[in-house]
């Protein structure tokens, strides 16, 4: 089995500022994903990479930016938070296969604004 | 584009009550269909899947049946129990699209009482 690990459990910061959150997975998975959680509107996606320093952009991207250094590793930036940004963010990687890949999801961290 | 369509807010049972949460599914190809389910304070875990049409996913008591006639997927278990309270997600990946990328709905929380 592996893990997904995100870093930290709860991130905050002030209004304007730049802040990142970190993800690392060793299942030697290809691709990964960050989605965020709102309450009442599910898991929407903003970022993924299928394989190292590769960059897509999902139905969320605005405001945010992805880094995919290493294959192991996985980052997104806020690029400037704002109180209406308050969400979990869901960082998940996968295994490709024909039919539609299986997601394993970390365990989430929660962005707070002040 | 392609969306989930899932019973929206809240179901609230009691033990040995049968659930149903109904799932219908929008996609310009041939789907696979997910279900996962997020316990507090988790990730979302992948519950099972189906690929084909009629093909029945399965697992811990919960089922659905992939219905390409009527676009569904309900998710359907005889005897809830307590530990069955959490949220889930009806979700699909679409080979016509980005094999990559699942579309989420946007959640379901089951809640229990003994």
């Amino acid at each position: 089995g592996g893990i997904i690990t995100q870093t930290p459990k709860f991130l905050i910061g002030q209004e304007g500022q730049k802040l990142t959150l970190k993800c690392q997975q060793n299942f030697n998975h290809d691709t990964m994903y960050w989605y965020r959680q709102d309450s009442g509107k599910g898991l929407r996606l903003i970022y993924y990479s299928i394989t190292e320093n590769d960059l897509q952009k999902g139905d969320l991207s605005e405001g945010y930016d992805a880094s995919r250094e290493k294959k192991s590793s996985f980052s997104l930036t806020v690029t400037s938070a704002q109180k209406n940004e308050m969400a979990v963010f869901l960082c998940a990687s996968s295994t490709d296969r024909v039919g539609g890949n299986t997601l394993y999801f970390g365990e989430g961290s929660r962005l707070i604004v002040v | 584009g392609d969306s989930v369509t899932q019973t929206e807010g809240q179901v609230a049972l009691s033990e040995e009550d049968f659930l149903t949460i109904h799932c219908n599914y929008s996609a310009s190809g041939y789907p696979t269909l997910f279900w996962y389910v997020q316990y507090p304070g988790e990730g979302p875990q992948l519950l099972f899947r189906a690929s084909r049409d009629k093909e029945k996913g399965s697992s811990r008591g919960f089922e659905a049946t992939y219905d390409k006639g009527t676009t569904s997927f309900h998710l359907r278990k005889a005897s809830v129990q307590e530990s069955d309270s959490a949220v889930y997600y009806c979700a699909l990946s679409d080979l016509g699209g980005s094999n990559y990328k699942l579309t989420f709905g946007k959640g379901t929380l089951l809640t229990v009482t003994p």
